[in-house]
């Protein structure tokens, strides 16, 4: 149980276009879902916080604009890096929050997305 | 504010020592939680083990083990006879409410390299 999907695992793109990433947690609801951010050779970075039907919370410095999260359901949240650059390309962890478990403060991880702006 | 701290930026082995992987935390929260992670070169993190800030008992498992000490703030791991496939990156986290939620806070990481 607690399983936690994210597609595409890899993705190469030309600089200025849009890539989507799903993050989906497969046998558990998610009212919450975090995004982070991995330089190589550094640590997780956390990026924002996204809560099931309201907007999500973005850590300072992180564009809002440039970084679109979209939880619409319990089980799915979407990272949106528009018009993307090279200086974008990074590892893309997400992680979710089992609804019903959230005393533990357990975080269940994704198998992250590599991301490479051509 | 919170912080975690992992002093070891790389520790080279040879097989079947045993290697100990330094954590030390700040935080204002009276409860918290501590998380080990190790992240192999495919990326996917996995988890080890959480301690919540009541337990300070120390915990084994197989050749895994966690020495919790509240007093030095430290949460220490400990591989038992290391083996080649413990080659990895190893974070400590901790949790922390922000902006009305709880998140994790990561050290920067322990890259443990087990040789042959």
């Amino acid at each position: 149980g607690a399983v936690v999907s994210q597609h595409p695992s890899r993705v190469i793109c030309k600089s200025g276009t849009s890539v989507k990433i799903e993050c989906r947690s497969l046998d558990f609801q998610a009212t919450t879902m975090f995004w982070y951010r991995q330089f190589p050779k550094k640590s997780l970075m956390l990026m924002a916080t996204s809560n099931e039907g309201s907007k999500a919370t973005y850590e300072q410095g992180v564009e809002k604009d440039k970084f679109l999260i979209n939880h619409a359901s319990l089980t799915l949240s979407t990272l949106t890096v528009t018009s993307a650059h090279p200086e974008d390309s990074s590892f893309y962890i997400c992680s979710a929050r089992d609804h019903q478990r959230k005393v533990y403060n357990e975080q269940f991880f994704g198998p992250g997305t590599r991301l490479t702006v051509l | 504010a919170q912080k975690v701290t992992q002093a070891q930026t790389e520790i080279s082995v040879v097989e079947k020592e045993d290697v100990t992987l330094d954590c030390v935390y700040e935080t204002r929260d009276t409860t918290y939680y501590l998380f080990w992670y190790k992240q192999p070169p495919s990326g996917e993190l996995v988890f080890l083990i959480r301690r919540n800030s009541f337990d300070e008992q120390n915990e084994i498992s197989g050749r895994y083990s966690w020495n919790f000490q509240k007093s030095t703030s430290s949460f220490n791991f400990t591989i038992t006879a290391s083996q080649v496939v413990d080659s990895a990156v190893y974070f400590c986290a901790l949790t922390f409410t922000h902006s009305g939620y709880s998140t994790l806070t990561f050290g920067k990481g322990t890259m443990l390299l087990v040789s042959p």
